[in-house]
């Protein structure tokens, strides 16, 4: 069955600070993943989809990006974050039928 | 442009039954996806829509009226554990599988 990995759970970090966080699969092979955010009281905003290694397309405008520089891996960056960047972090894959969500990461932005 | 609206709120008792409705605006639709999220956690799939009609899987039921753009969750039953929020997401046809997501109904059951 698959599995999705996210690292970390929780993270707090201060405006301008770097981010990096990881989305990493098991059980599944050349998966299309994806990155949402959710703002607190909001619907899931999709940020990235990724169909393939190194092939990220953008959702919205925004200071973050993403790689995937392996096939079960997708990480989500930033040079710079913002208060508004704060929000639950959710990586997904579908499997043709549905989209799975990983256990999210929670970043707050001070 | 593509617009999805759900209630954000409802409350039930426990036993009862709850509809929650979902209405959509869209171009390219595919199907339509109910996702269950308790607070704090990660969206669990529940159910997926492709045709018109009633698709049944246990408490939970999920209709589609694709000329309508309406689609509802039908929980009965209810649990105190059903206390969770429901998303509802249109999918789009294309090269991958783009959702996008209502912002959610906050389901309260109550005793």
């Amino acid at each position: 069955s698959q599995t999705i990995h996210q690292w970390p759970a929780t993270l707090v970090q201060p405006v301008g600070s770097p981010l990096s966080l990881e989305c990493t699969v098991e059980g599944t092979s050349n998966p299309n993943l994806y990155w949402y955010r959710q703002a607190a009281g909001r619907g899931l905003q999709l940020l990235f989809y990724s169909v393939g290694i190194g092939q990220i397309s953008s959702e919205v405008p925004q200071n973050l990006s993403a790689s995937r520089p392996q096939d079960r891996q997708f990480i989500l960056s930033s040079k710079k974050l913002l208060l508004s960047d704060s929000g639950f972090y959710l990586c997904a894959l579908d499997n043709q039928e549905t989209q799975y969500f990983g256990p999210g990461t929670r970043l707050l932005v001070l | 442009g593509q617009n999805i609206d759900q209630p954000t709120e409802m409350t039930a008792t426990e036993g009862a039954i709850v509809q929650i409705n979902c209405t959509y605006q869209t171009s390219g639709f595919n199907g339509l996806f109910w996702y269950q999220q308790h607070a704090g956690e990660a969206p669990t799939f529940l159910s997926y829509n492709v045709l018109d009609g009633l698709e049944e899987k246990g408490r939970f039921s999920s209709f589609l009226s694709r000329s309508k753009g309406y689609s509802y969750l039908l929980l009965k039953e209810l649990q105190m554990k059903d206390s969770a929020s429901y998303l509802c997401a249109v999918e789009f046809s294309g090269g991958y599988n783009k959702l996008i997501f209502g912002a959610g109904t906050r389901l309260a059951v109550h005793p």
